[in-house]
């Protein structure tokens, strides 16, 4: 079965302590890996996508990166603007399901000053 | 630049109430999408359009119906609400194909189904 799960669910930091956020896979053929940042009552911002193991992708404070059954979020230095949830998406390259987006649960993440 | 604008915000409804839910995209993109949030569940799509004039149902279409008259605007409708229906809707929308997982999302809209 296709499936997106994220982990931890909910992640507390201190301004400045960096961690990373994780994003695992099973699914029959990859056509890209989305991350997102939703802010509460908020719809998802696109944050970065991702195609082949070994990609990396750069954003601010934001570094995302990508192996054959997971991907990374890592939060360097975080500010309390950083709070939000963060939510990975797998788009499946079956062409059956082409326009289908697999979503996992996000990860909470607050940062304290 | 507004993006893509939803109304209502929010809604309550009784069982068997019917409504619409409007969304309005200003970027000229091709593909529009209706997803509902819940707890626990992630996002679901309901609905989507590869262009105007064209839908074409998603993970959970049951109870709903969508049309997509304009390029700019795509419509989410419930004929008789029922509880189960209780959630955070968000219309998104995308430029190609090759970037449907680049989605750029509306503010949501939540409904209450009493």
């Amino acid at each position: 079965e296709d499936q997106v799960t994220q982990s931890p669910e909910a992640l507390r930091l201190q301004e400045g302590e960096s961690s990373s956020l994780n994003c695992s896979y099973t699914v029959s053929g990859l056509r890209g890996l989305f991350w997102y940042r939703q802010d509460p009552g908020k719809g998802p911002e696109f944050l970065f996508t991702l195609y082949s193991a070994g990609e990396e992708k750069e954003k601010e404070r934001l570094k995302a990166t990508l192996t054959k059954k997971e991907s990374f979020l890592h939060i360097t230095a975080p500010k309390p603007e950083d709070s939000a949830t963060y939510l990975c998406a797998v788009r499946l390259n079956n062409a059956g399901n082409n326009r289908k987006l697999i979503w996992g649960l996000g990860t909470s993440l607050a940062v304290n000053p | 630049n507004a993006g893509v604008t939803q109304t209502p915000k929010f809604r309550v409804l009784k069982t068997g109430q019917s409504m619409t839910l409007l969304c309005a995209q200003d970027m000229n993109h091709e593909y529009m999408y209706w997803y509902r949030q819940d707890p626990g569940m992630g996002l679901r799509l309901i609905h989507y359009s590869v262009g105007e004039g064209t839908t074409a149902k998603g993970e959970v279409p049951d109870g709903y119906n969508v049309s997509r008259l304009k390029k700019q605007n795509f419509l989410l409708g419930l004929e008789s609400a029922a509880p189960s229906q209780t959630s955070v809707y968000f219309c998104a929308s995308s430029y190609s194909p090759r970037l449907t997982g680049e989605l750029f999302f509306g503010e949501g809209s939540r409904l209450t189904v009493l």
